[in-house]
């Protein structure tokens, strides 16, 4: 079974804080992604990587970047963080065309 | 473009009840469409697919349909149980969501 993994469930940072989240997938996917959920608005792409050392902005980039050294890890950075950017993070990996393989979600709170 | 609308909630139903959520599409080409279920808690797990028009993903007692000519992936499931209250989403392989219906089932 593939596993993906989001280094904490949850995290608490203030308001101008530099924020790392981590992903790692065991399953040798070439594509990892990286979602925000939030209440009435379902998921929302931010972040995706088709390969290492690539990226590709979703539909909500802004005030976010990514970094992908490795295939099996794939990394969300806040570079300021603000409170709108409280919310539900969620990582997927997956093959080609196939369905996504998601983490358990980290809640993020920007105080 | 690609995107996908779903029926939105909450839907709330008593056990043994039927259910469908709606949910369609919009498209170039004939993307494989997947329904995934949200535990509370927890990520997306995938709940069933379908890859090409007219198949019939299933599991668990749920199925859905792709139905080219509505352009359609509606979820049902003849008698619901209180352990399948969670958030269902429709999506693509296009990476698009519908934004999730929430179901509770009660006793």
């Amino acid at each position: 079974d593939v596993k993906v993994t989001q280094s904490s469930r949850y995290l608490v940072k203030r308001t101008g804080e530099k924020v790392f989240l981590e992903c790692v997938q065991d399953m040798d996917h070439e594509n990892m992604f990286w979602y925000r959920q939030d209440p009435g608005l379902g998921l929302r792409l931010i972040y995706f990587s088709y390969d290492v050392k690539m990226k590709e902005k979703g539909d909500i980039p802004e005030g976010y970047s990514v970094s992908r050294e490795k295939k099996e890890r794939f990394s969300l950075i806040l570079e300021s963080a603000s409170t709108n950017q409280t919310s539900m993070y969620l990582c997927a990996s997956r093959a080609g065309g196939q369905p996504q393989h998601f983490g358990d979600g980290t809640r993020l709170s920007i105080l | 473009g690609n995107s996908v609308t779903q029926m939105e909630g909450p839907v709330t139903l008593s056990e043994e009840a039927f259910l469908t959520i709606n949910c369609t599409y919009t498209a170039t080409g004939y993307p494989s469409l997947f329904w995934y279920v949200q535990y509370p808690g927890e990520g997306l797990q995938l709940l069933l697919k379908a890859t090409k028009a007219d198949d019939k993903g299933s599991n668990k007692g749920f199925e859905a349909t792709y139905r080219k000519e509505t352009t359609s992936f509606h979820l049902e499931k003849g008698s619901v149980q209180v352990s399948d209250s969670a958030v269902y989403f429709c999506g693509s392989e296009k990476l698009v969501f519908g934004k999730g219906t929430k179901l509770t089932v009660n006793p």
